[in-house]
């Protein structure tokens, strides 16, 4: 099944304790990206990448940083989370940038007290 | 960063009647116009695009329309039924980077 996921669905950590949110897609997509979402503001870009060892910041970049050493994985990385990283992320993938559909992961809740 | 306004933020319907939601952007390289569903709890999906050089696209009862001039672009859904009770997010591609409206949270009156 052609699919994005992600892991973990939920997490609660603590300020500063670095965690990572793995996504994965089966579908030999190039374009690979971060969202996160927060009430009344939509969702808003991490980071991209158009293909594998191509990454760029997105529009909220600070406090994050990602990898793409294979094609079908994206990592995101919180070196030192803290409260205000707390949302609904999301990772999506499209075969190609901006002319094919995106397909969203089904979410990661984080919550960072 | 690039900013897409999106109108109204929520809208209430009888079911049977039309819903209308509008987005506007500001770059004109802007090529590629995608609006997203997203079911309560559930992840955002793609229900139509546009590109650039197209003025208007249907999908059955959905419509999107786009005028490059004025850089608004409008989603048209006809004949709303009480499970298009969602929220639509517009979106815009521009130089490899995704830029969402706010949201619009329509809901269908049976």
């Amino acid at each position: 099944e052609a699919q994005v996921t992600q892991n973990p669905r939920y997490l609660i950590t603590v300020t500063g304790k670095k965690l990572t949110v793995t996504c994965s897609q089966n579908m030999n997509h190039e374009y690979m990206s971060w969202y996160r979402q927060d009430p009344g503001l939509g969702l808003r870009q991490i980071y991209y990448s158009m293909n594998v060892e191509v990454t760029d910041k997105g529009d909220v970049p600070e406090g994050y940083k990602v990898s793409r050493k294979e094609k079908r994985n994206f990592p995101l990385i919180l070196e030192s989370p803290s409260p205000n990283q707390t949302s609904l992320y999301f990772c999506a993938s499209s075969l190609t940038a901006g002319r094919s559909t995106q397909y969203f992961g089904p979410g990661t809740r984080l919550t960072v007290l | 960063g690039e900013n897409v306004e999106q109108h109204p933020s929520t809208l209430s319907v009888q079911e049977g009647d039309s819903a209308v939601i509008k987005c506007t952007y500001s770059d004109s390289a802007s090529n590629y116009f995608p609006w997203y569903k997203q079911e309560l709890g559930k992840r955002p999906q793609l229900i139509i695009d546009i590109r650039s050089n197209v003025g208007e696209k249907k999908d059955q009862r959905i419509a999107v329309t786009l005028n490059k001039t004025a850089k608004h672009f409008s989603l048209h859904i006809t004949e709303t039924q009480p499970e298009d009770s969602a929220v639509y997010f517009c979106a815009e591609y521009n130089f490899n980077k995704f830029y969402f409206g706010s949201g619009t949270k329509l809901n269908v009156k049976p």
